[in-house]
């Protein structure tokens, strides 16, 4: 069963920092590119970043350009996200995806909450 | 810049109805359309691709239509577990998706 876990979401005050990790399983992870997508709770969807194969191409969403950086480990099966200097509009729940031309699947997301 | 826009906004359907959910994009994309269904605390689900394409395992009441800027996602006869948010989703210009529709119950 093809499988995307994400963690390492916390409470972060303002200018602080975080790293997101995702677990994947059940599929050849060094095969995907890999994105982040992020939603503020009862709100829409929005892409934050995504990775090549092999990690030497990443984009990002103008919003977390600079702070944001997308990462991966093929040997772990892992897809990170560091993100500095965070700010009250980045909190929401970031969702893990992979992309087979499509999003799809999505992990379960972890909730990122700036506040002071 | 580019937006996809949505509509209606809410949808109020009974079950058996035909629901009828709309996504305009302010440019073409082409076929580059993708449908997801959201369940109140699950992640997105991709139910259509390239814009009239089922995914794996999706109902055959799930069809979607369209190309260019007007696209559009059909349930043909909706269940009772089809009541949730739906977002498209475009990949011709960068990433974006929609601001969703809620299909809900009437």
């Amino acid at each position: 069963e093809v499988q995307l876990v994400e963690s390492g979401g916390d409470l972060v005050q303002p200018g602080g920092s975080l790293r997101l990790s995702c677990a994947a399983s059940g599929f050849t992870f060094s095969a995907h590119w890999m994105h982040w997508v992020r939603q503020v709770p009862g709100k829409g969807l929005f892409w934050v970043a995504r990775i090549n194969l092999d990690g030497t191409t990443t984009n990002y969403a103008d919003s977390v350009k600079g702070r944001f950086t997308i990462s991966r480990d093929n040997a772990r099966d892992t897809l990170y996200l560091q993100m500095n200097n965070l700010r009250g509009e980045d909190t929401a729940l970031y969702y893990c995806v992979r992309e087979s031309g499509w999003f799809d699947p999505w992990g379960q997301g972890t909730l990122v909450t700036v506040s002071s | 810049e580019f937006v996809l826009t949505q509509s209606p906004a809410t949808l109020s359907l009974s079950p058996g109805d035909r629901a009828t959910l709309s996504c305009r994009a302010s440019q073409s994309i082409s076929s580059y359309l993708a449908w997801y269904q959201q369940k109140p605390g699950q992640a997105p689900r991709l139910l259509i691709y390239d814009a009239s394409k089922r995914a794996t395992d999706i109902p055959a009441r799930f069809s979607g239509s369209g190309s260019g800027t007007d696209f559009t996602l059909t349930i043909s006869n909706v269940e009772p577990e089809d009541f949730a948010v739906y977002y498209c989703h475009q990949r011709n210009n960068w990433y974006s998706f929609g601001q969703g529709t809620k299909l809900e119950i009437k």
